[in-house]
């Protein structure tokens, strides 16, 4: 089946520093990438939907500037937390869906983010 | 905001019973719904796309139903083992194929050896 790594699986940062998460889907193209955010005991919320070669379009209320999302190719997007802040803490997560008209969207394992 | 509601929040059961869950949705723009399994420190794993009303899908000991009338989706777990110990999410597509998911909040299954 299809596979999606997300690196690193777990990071501690300080308070004011970025943080970049990868996601990369590895045997398949992925032409639209998602990253969702889930807090405790809450259920994964989308923060923003992101296809190749194009700028990600942001759910509302996450804050773009602070969220980077780059999709440059088929098989890689990344997240940078910019400026993090404890609020910021939670699991990070990314899906990536194939062709046109495919509905699965396969996850990758996630990350932990832990901001001091 | 599309509300997705699985239930119950958890569920023990012994090996060997069978056991199933909910998960309920608002049946307008309605397009799909995907029901995932997810272990801890893995990724979830997609179980089943459904898409048709009275559909049924099954793999393995694992199936479900959807009623997109009513609006609620049934997973079934047949014969329960510990391996099968895991959240299992159900999540709404709705409008298009290039829609996105609303996830509920997952039914927390622990079957005890």
């Amino acid at each position: 089946g299809a596979v999606v790594s997300q690196h690193p699986s777990w990071v501690i940062c300080k308070s004011g520093t970025s943080v970049k998460i990868e996601c990369r889907s590895l045997d398949f193209q992925a032409t639209t990438m998602f990253w969702y955010r889930q807090f405790p005991k809450q259920s994964l919320m989308l923060m923003a939907t992101s296809n190749e070669g194009s700028k990600a379009t942001y759910e509302q209320g996450v804050e773009k500037d602070k969220f980077l999302i780059n999709h440059a190719s088929l098989t890689l997007s990344t997240l940078t937390v910019t400026s993090a802040h404890p609020e910021d803490s939670s699991f990070y997560i990314c899906s990536a869906r194939g062709g046109q008209g495919a509905m699965e969207q396969y996850f990758g394992p996630g990350t932990r983010l832990t901001v001091t | 905001i599309l509300n997705v509601e699985q239930s119950p929040q958890s569920l023990h059961v012994q090996e060997g019973d069978s056991t199933n869950f909910t998960c309920s949705f608002p049946s307008s723009n309605f397009y799909a719904l995907h029901w995932y399994r997810w272990e801890t420190a893995k990724s979830p794993e997609a179980l089943f796309v459904m898409t048709l009303n009275g559909d049924e899908k099954k793999k393995g000991r694992i199936s479900a139903t959807l009623n997109t009338k009513e609006g609620y989706s049934y997973l079934y777990i047949k014969g329960s083992q510990p391996e099968d110990s895991a959240t299992y999410l159900c999540a709404l597509l709705s409008g298009t194929s290039y829609g996105k998911l609303t996830f509920g909040q997952g039914t927390i299954l622990t079957v005890h050896p």
